[in-house]
């Protein structure tokens, strides 16, 4: 079966620090990854996909097929990229996403 | 912009009573979605409907029903609340075929005393 694992639920860094949040993949096909974030009081957005290849809010990810990976970076952390962040995955015929458990991200000043 | 509109945000209800939880989209899109979202289990699928009156069995669809009579409209039924099902509900919408951006309501935080 298809599963997402995020192995951290609380990730703790300092402004200015890099952070990385960790997420691993069960799937033998050729899978979409996605990374959605919930701020404090607003609703679960995208944040990005891997099919962009693009940079978010500074934030990247890069699929690895080879480790079944699909970690989200950023540099340069800021206060305001404390958040809930899900990793979530779509598989070949599906049209609904597998969820990662979740990765409590603090900023501290 | 895509509006996800989850009409009750807060609901006390009691063991055994029935519960509907309603969901409404504007823009047209085919697939409608009810995830529960518990801390430390991340969001676990309901139930899934890809167009009117289907709908599709998610992880944890025990104890749960829904309906979609229209294509707005997408509506989660608990027939008999237990303290279980205390939790957070998402609904969601996205246009059809795979990858396609999923946009959620800001939620509905149901407790059962």
């Amino acid at each position: 079966a298809q599963r997402v694992t995020q192995p951290e639920k609380l990730l703790s860094v300092f402004k200015g620090a890099p952070v990385e949040l960790k997420c691993n993949y069960s799937y033998s096909g050729s899978p979409e990854l996605f990374w959605y974030v919930q701020y404090s009081r607003q609703r679960l957005q995208l944040l990005l996909r891997h099919i962009s290849r693009e940079s978010i809010k500074g934030f990247t990810a890069d699929l690895n097929k080879g480790e079944t990976s699909f970690h989200l970076k950023k540099p340069f952390a800021q206060e305001e990229d404390s958040a809930m962040y899900y990793c979530a995955l779509s598989y070949q015929g599906a049209q609904k996403l597998v969820f990662g458990q979740g990765t409590r991200l603090t900023i501290n000043p | 912009d895509v509006k996800v509109t989850q009409s009750s945000r807060y609901l006390v209800k009691r063991t055994g009573e029935k519960v509907f939880l309603e969901c409404v989209q504007d823009m047209d899109h085919e697939n409608m979605f009810w995830y529960r979202q518990d801390p430390g289990l991340g969001l676990r699928l309901i139930y899934f409907s890809y167009d009117v009156k289907m709908k599709e069995k998610g992880d944890i669809p025990e104890g749960y029903s829904v309906s979609r009579e229209k294509k707005e409209r997408f509506s989660l039924i608990l027939e008999s609340a237990s303290t279980n099902q205390t939790s957070m509900y998402l609904c969601a919408s996205s246009l059809g075929g795979r990858g396609n951006t999923i946009y959620f309501g800001e939620g509905s935080w149901l407790t059962v005393v």
